[in-house]
Formats: structure tokens, C-alpha cells, sequence
């Protein structure tokens, strides 16, 4: 069965960076197909569309919102997608999720999600 | 790529029919049939509903159904039940590889 499953949470000072993985199982991880999309939660907020990874080809699209501080890798060998979040402040508290899917949507498997919290 | 608006809440009562609209523009929901709804439950990752504005995937009742009209998609959530309680987003495909998401919406059943 498909599974996404993400690291642990993590606490971080403001201006530093976090880096979250997601390693997939159960599919053909760089199937061309195959997207893979972060999103993030701030708490008690609604749902944030962050960027999208094309395993296969490792070409990524970035929200406008998060263009300059966001990377999104992959390392095909591990079946693991990793997105790094850097110059964090309070607003970046959150849980992230990635998600499998293709260019025009989000599927249903989704990641456990990740609570990363930054707080000095 | 201002998020989609959706109204904070809707309800209806057990069996009611409900619907939930998600407006964007002619730049992602107008230009695209890329709309898809996802369900979350308190504490959950969203569950996918939806898809290409009308679709259902495997084992979404088909009480659920989706439709668009312009620049505004809707969910219906027909014969409503107890563990239809949740919050709902909408998502539109908006070119090169973006997607965007509303600011979801809160229903309740009575």
C-alpha cells in the first residue's frame, strides 16, 4: 500500500532553517507521472499550497509566497523527498504535509504531517 | 495567487442537502476544470473527494458531487450525515504548475 511517511517535529529559533523529509513506499517512487506536493497548516488555519516536485525529473515549481526560501530535492535512491524551509519566524509555524499527486491535483495520500514550531 | 474564497461555514441538518462554493478567477477556477475538494476531520490529513471539478474517486459516496459554473465551483454534499462534519477546501490548478487552495469551510450538521 502507498505510503507517505514524514520525520518527527521539530523546534526551531527564528531565522533558522528546517529541513523535512517524506519517504514514499508502496509505488514506483519516480513513476513519470507522479507529483509530489508539500502543503502546510498553521494551526487553526486552512490549508497552504507550497510547491510541487517531479521525483522522476527533480524540476520543481515554488508559490510565489515561499520563492526564495523554499527548496524542494529528492534523492530517487531512497524514495525520499525532502523540503527545506529557510529564514523561519513565527509565521512559519505549522504543520507540513507533503502530498503524491499529479500537475493539476492532490491525490489521497497524503503525508502524516510535520509540526514545526519556531520560537525563540 | 490569492487563495480561492469559500464562505467560513455552512450547515444543514441530517439528510439536508448542503453546498459549498469556492471563487476564483479566470486565472485558475474560470480557465481550468481542475477543481478538487478535499475533507479534513479535526487532527487529520485532508481526505480527496473530488477531482476535475465533478469526479469522484474510488470509495467517495456518490452523496458528494461537484459542479462549476464560471469562475465559482461548488460541492454539494447531498443526504447529509453526522460524520459529514468536517472542514472542506476547495483547490484549483492555476497554470505553470500551481496550484491554489480556498480558505475552507466549516460545516456543520445540526
Amino acid at each position: 500500500q502507498v505510503q507517505l511517511v514524514q520525520s518527527g517535529a521539530e523546534v526551531k529559533k527564528p531565522e533558522a532553517s528546517v529541513k523535512v523529509s517524506c519517504k514514499a513506499s508502496g509505488y514506483t517512487f519516480n513513476y513519470i507521472s507522479y507529483y509530489m506536493h508539500w502543503v502546510r497548516q498553521a494551526p487553526g488555519q486552512g490549508l497552504e499550497w507550497m510547491g510541487i516536485i517531479h521525483p522522476s525529473s527533480g524540476s520543481t515549481t515554488y508559490a510565489r509566497k515561499f520563492q526564495g526560501r523554499v527548496t524542494l530535492t529528492r534523492d530517487t535512491s531512497t524514495s525520499t523527498v525532502y523540503m527545506e524551509l529557510s529564514s523561519l519566524t513565527s509565521e512559519d509555524t505549522a504543520v507540513y504535509y507533503c502530498a503524491r499527486g499529479g500537475t493539476t491535483m492532490i491525490s489521497d495520500y497524503w503525508g502524516q504531517g510535520t509540526l514545526v514550531t519556531v520560537s525563540s | 495567487q490569492s487563495a480561492l474564497t469559500q464562505p467560513p461555514s455552512a450547515s444543514g441538518s441530517p439528510g439536508q442537502s448542503v453546498t459549498i462554493s469556492c471563487t476564483g478567477t479566470g486565472s485558475d477556477v474560470g480557465g481550468y476544470n481542475y477543481v478538487s475538494w478535499y475533507q479534513q476531520h479535526p487532527g487529520k490529513a485532508p481526505k480527496f473527494m473530488i477531482y476535475d471539478v465533478s469526479k469522484r474517486p474510488s470509495g467517495v459516496p456518490d452523496r458528494f458531487s461537484g459542479s462549476k459554473s464560471g469562475n465559482t465551483a461548488s460541492l454539494t454534499v447531498s443526504g447529509l450525515q453526522a460524520e459529514d462534519e468536517a472542514d472542506y477546501y476547495c483547490t484549483s490548478y492555476a497554470g505553470s504548475n500551481n496550484l491554489v487552495f480556498g480558505g475552507g469551510t466549516k460545516l456543520t450538521v445540526l
